[in-house]
């Protein structure tokens, strides 16, 4: 089955330590994205990446780090800098050349560090 | 991105039409609009999205107005399964990424 996947569902940590989560998509997409989403929020945009090593910061990018080592990955560390990393992580891909724009979403990880 | 404003919530009885609203009026001529949606605790889902003409598919219709200033999802028959939150996004196109607000949260009772 084609679509992107994150693991794992449900991430715990304790405080101080560096976390990486996963995105995989085989759907063959340019463009993936990481979301945040804290409860009873819309989605904020931390980072995204339009091509094969090249990323650009979102707006709430302090704290986080990313890499787009190939296409079908992209990774999210959040380090001990992120004051508040408890939250809902969305990752998403889309095909830029298709021109519809329609995003594509994975099933979230949901971390809690304590 | 155009900035969008949505109610926050909406109630539809099972089986009636849901018809969400949604205000654009900074759209540019080369904004799409976008319909995701996302039940609890899942990964948003694309719904349907269109640039100046009205648009139906599977899961809705899209209704724009001709000034493009403001359109409104509808769902013809409304299940419990499509309780969820209802994001409307203006954005230019591929490679962009979305700007998410609040949403409209949409209970469909019984």
């Amino acid at each position: 089955d084609g679509g992107i996947t994150q693991s794992p569902k449900y991430l715990f940590r304790k405080e101080g330590q560096n976390v990486t989560l996963s995105c995989e998509q085989n759907l063959n997409h340019d463009a993936m994205y990481w979301y945040r989403q804290d409860p009873g929020q819309g989605l904020r945009l931390i980072y995204y990446s339009q091509i094969v090593n090249d990323f650009q910061k979102g707006d709430i990018a302090e704290g986080y780090s990313v890499s787009r080592e190939k296409k079908e990955s992209f990774p999210l560390t959040v380090t001990s800098a992120q004051k508040n990393p408890t939250a809902f992580y969305l990752c998403a891909s889309t095909p830029v050349a298709s021109g519809k724009g329609e995003q594509y979403f994975g099933p979230g990880t949901r971390l809690t560090v304590t | 991105d155009a900035k969008t404003t949505q109610p926050t919530s909406m109630d539809c009885a099972e089986g009636r039409a849901a018809n969400l609203p949604c205000n654009h009026s900074t759209i540019s001529g080369n904004e799409y609009v976008y319909w995701y949606r996302q039940i609890h605790s899942q990964g948003p889902q694309y719904i349907i999205h269109g640039l100046k003409n009205n648009e139906t598919n599977e899961m809705a219709s899209l209704i724009i107005t001709e000034d493009r200033k403001s359109s409104t999802l509808i769902l013809p028959h409304a299940t419990l399964r499509d309780t969820a939150v209802y994001y409307c996004i203006v954005n230019s196109g591929s490679g962009y990424a979305l700007n998410f607000g609040k949403g409209t949260s949409l209970l469909v009772t019984p």
